[in-house]
């Protein structure tokens, strides 16, 4: 099945630096999504991206779209504490009914005050 | 609105024992979902449901089935639960026409022992 590949499993930083995470898959998807989980809650959407190349802000989150249709890399600038969660990357191949979104693994961010 | 909710929060089974989750969602969502998160794993979606009345398997469904007799609600049965059923269990749902969008619940813990 299709494989969305996120690395490192966890990422350490200190509050006010920037990071950046990545997202690839050998498979081409038409809408790439980025999601946050905090501790012991479900995931939350944080941008959605549907057109290659397209770059879009939600506050100090950029992501983007890989022209390649087969990555997308979402930035956090100046981190803050309640940056900490895991950070989730999910595509979806086609609309409709059956294209299901794919989830990354996930990388959990630490912010070190 | 309480969005998505899912009960119980957190539950222990002996191997064998059988139980049902419960997710019920007040936004009048045409689609829901079974997820579950084990470490390390991400996020695999177990099965979904594009409407009242129906189901479908999604990528792990061995060892569960579900039922959608109402709109707003989605249940998750385990039948005969195994230690390979530990995890962390969380429902979504989304509107077709936005099915990128999932609103996630709280998620329920589940121990089998």
């Amino acid at each position: 099945g299709q494989q969305l590949n996120q690395s490192p499993q966890s990422m350490f930083i200190q509050e006010g630096e920037d990071v950046s995470m990545n997202c690839t898959s050998s498979s081409i998807f038409n809408t790439w999504l980025w999601y946050k989980q905090d501790p012991g809650e479900g995931p939350v959407l944080l941008i959605a991206l549907y057109k290659a190349g397209e770059l879009t802000s939600n506050g100090r989150l950029t992501a983007q779209f890989g022209i390649t249709r087969k990555d997308s890399f979402l930035n956090i600038s100046a981190s803050i504490p309640s940056d900490v969660g895991i950070y989730f990357c999910a595509g979806q191949q086609l609309p409709g009914a059956n294209s299901k979104l794919t989830f990354g693994k996930g990388i959990t961010l630490s912010v070190r005050p | 609105n309480a969005g998505v909710t899912q009960t119980p929060k957190f539950r222990v089974l002996k191997t064998g024992q059988s139980m049902t989750l419960l997710c019920a969602q007040d936004m009048n969502h045409e689609y829901m979902y079974w997820y579950r998160q084990d470490p390390g794993m991400g996020l695999r979606l177990i099965h979904y449901s594009v409407g009242e009345g129906t189901t479908a398997k999604g990528e792990v469904p061995d060892g569960y089935n579900v039922s959608r007799l109402k709109k707003q609600n989605f249940l998750l049965g385990l039948e005969s639960a195994a230690p390979s059923q530990t995890s962390v269990y969380f429902c979504a749902s989304s509107q077709p026409q936005t099915q990128e969008t999932q609103y996630f619940g709280p998620g329920t813990r589940l121990l089998v022992l």
